[in-house]
């Protein structure tokens, strides 16, 4: 069964902190990795890693993907609060028709 | 705007009542898929589809039934034998199911027991 363990569960920082979030996978026959950032309502995708491609950046936010240590972190520089949110991080595999596997998320809090 | 469109956004259920949560998309994908989000907890798959007339079980099927007559179109329904039926709802659509590809998400169902 493909497993996705976020830490931590919960953050809180200031605005201007950078941050970094993991996301540890187990998964059989790794497709991709993929971010998603919770505000209220609906998920919003981030970034997609795959083998061929292991490093994301958009602005403030980066993410790596270290296949050997079957793991991925999101980066957040300069934080501001409207970075708080819930971010997911799910992952892909060949097996289970290439359903995505979701962890728990990290609740990130910037305060002003 | 190409898009997901959950309703109703907030919905009572009694006991032993069935009700049935909508989700339509006009992204001209094939897969959707339906999942349940508890408080402090991430999005557990409950069904999805890969293609019309369609559907497979994911991990918490138990208490929900679906069905896809239309590619647009990919209702929920909770049952009486869901006991724990209080979550957020979510709906989701991708191109295909697999692949290199996000999944689209909707804005979500709060279902609550009155």
């Amino acid at each position: 069964e493909d497993k996705v363990v976020q830490s931590p569960l919960s953050l809180v920082v200031h605005e201007g902190d950078t941050v970094t979030l993991n996301c540890s996978y187990e998964v059989t026959n790794f497709r991709s990795l993929l971010w998603y950032k919770q505000e209220k309502k609906a998920p919003t995708f981030l970034f997609m890693l795959t083998s061929s491609g292991i490093e994301k950046k958009s602005g403030r936010l980066s993410s790596i993907l270290d296949k050997k240590e079957l793991s991925s972190i999101l980066n957040i520089t300069a934080t501001q609060t409207g970075d708080s949110a819930i971010y997911l991080c799910a992952v892909q595999g060949d097996t289970n028709a290439g359903k995505s596997t979701f962890g728990d998320g990290t609740t990130l809090t910037v305060k002003p | 705007d190409g898009g997901i469109t959950q309703s109703p956004k907030y919905l009572f259920r009694k006991e032993g009542q069935n009700v049935t949560l909508s989700c339509e998309q006009n992204l001209n994908h094939d897969a959707m898929y339906w999942y349940r989000q508890d408080p402090g907890q991430g999005l557990r798959l409950i069904y999805y589809s890969q293609i019309v007339n369609d559907f497979q079980k994911g991990d918490i099927a138990e208490g929900y039934s679906v069905s896809r007559e239309k590619k647009e179109s990919f209702p929920l329904t909770v049952t009486s034998a869901q006991k724990n039926p209080t979550a957020f709802y979510l709906c989701a659509s991708s191109i295909k199911v697999g692949g290199h590809q996000p999944q689209h998400f909707g804005d979500g169902t709060r279902l609550s027991i009155l």
